[in-house]
């Protein structure tokens, strides 16, 4: 069965200090990964996936994400965030089966300070 | 493009009452599905539409009904609102099956009270 943890439900950073973001999946299929950005009062934009090939994916806003198969990890990181980085963060893999849907984590809530 | 849109942002319900959260889509997506949102348990699903004439349900469809009659088209009625509902729903749509690795796109959630 297809599962996602993210390990930090709250993540508080400087502006301009670098952050990483974890996330651990379990999947039985075909590992796609995603990552949605959850801005205030808003809904959810993707700001990266994986589907195969590199391990390090490049999305919007300056983020990134390496996927790990041995230590079935997708970790997102900048290297420099900025006050509109505020947002809370989700990983998700698709739900097995013939389903268009996501099994997502808890997400993280990435907080950055002045 | 209007995408995925949601009516209406906002509602407050009185415990008992029904309501119907309209969700519609343009982009000729097959699949949609309906999610809950809860603090500090992520995104739930809670009934989804492989195509017109077909629906299933999720992690937490109780309390919850929901129809298919267009592509475009993919409302969910609250039968009797409970406190328990108090959520931000949100409705997303796709152009396939995602392990072949298509995104989902996300309504912009109907932020719903009961009292």
């Amino acid at each position: 069965a297809q599962s996602v943890t993210q390990l930090d439900s709250q993540v508080p950073v400087f502006e301009e200090a670098p952050v990483e973001l974890r996330c651990n999946y379990s999947s039985s299929v075909s590992v796609y990964l995603f990552w949605y950005v959850q801005y205030p009062n808003q809904g959810l934009q993707l700001l990266l996936k994986y589907l195969s090939g590199s391990t390090l994916v490049k999305g919007i806003n300056g983020f990134e994400a390496e996927f790990n198969k041995s230590q079935t990890s997708f970790h997102l990181r900048k290297p420099s965030v900025h006050i509109s980085d505020t947002a809370e963060y989700f990983c998700a893999v698709p739900r097995g089966g013939s389903q268009g849907n996501l099994i997502f984590g808890k997400g993280t809530k990435l907080s950055v300070k002045p | 493009n209007a995408g995925v849109t949601q009516t209406p942002k906002f509602q407050v319900l009185k415990t008992g009452q029904s309501m119907t959260l309209q969700c519609a889509q343009d982009m000729n997506h097959e699949y949609m599905s309906w999610y809950r949102q809860d603090p500090g348990m992520g995104l739930r699903l809670i009934h989804y539409s492989v195509g017109a004439g077909i629906t299933d349900q999720g992690e937490v469809p109780n309390g919850y009904n929901v129809s298919r009659s267009t592509t475009e088209d993919f409302p969910l009625r609250l039968l009797s609102a409970a406190p328990s509902q108090t959520s931000v729903y949100f409705c997303a749509s796709s152009y396939g099956v995602l392990l072949e690795g298509t995104e989902a796109f996300f309504g912009q959630g109907t932020r719903l009270t009961v009292v």
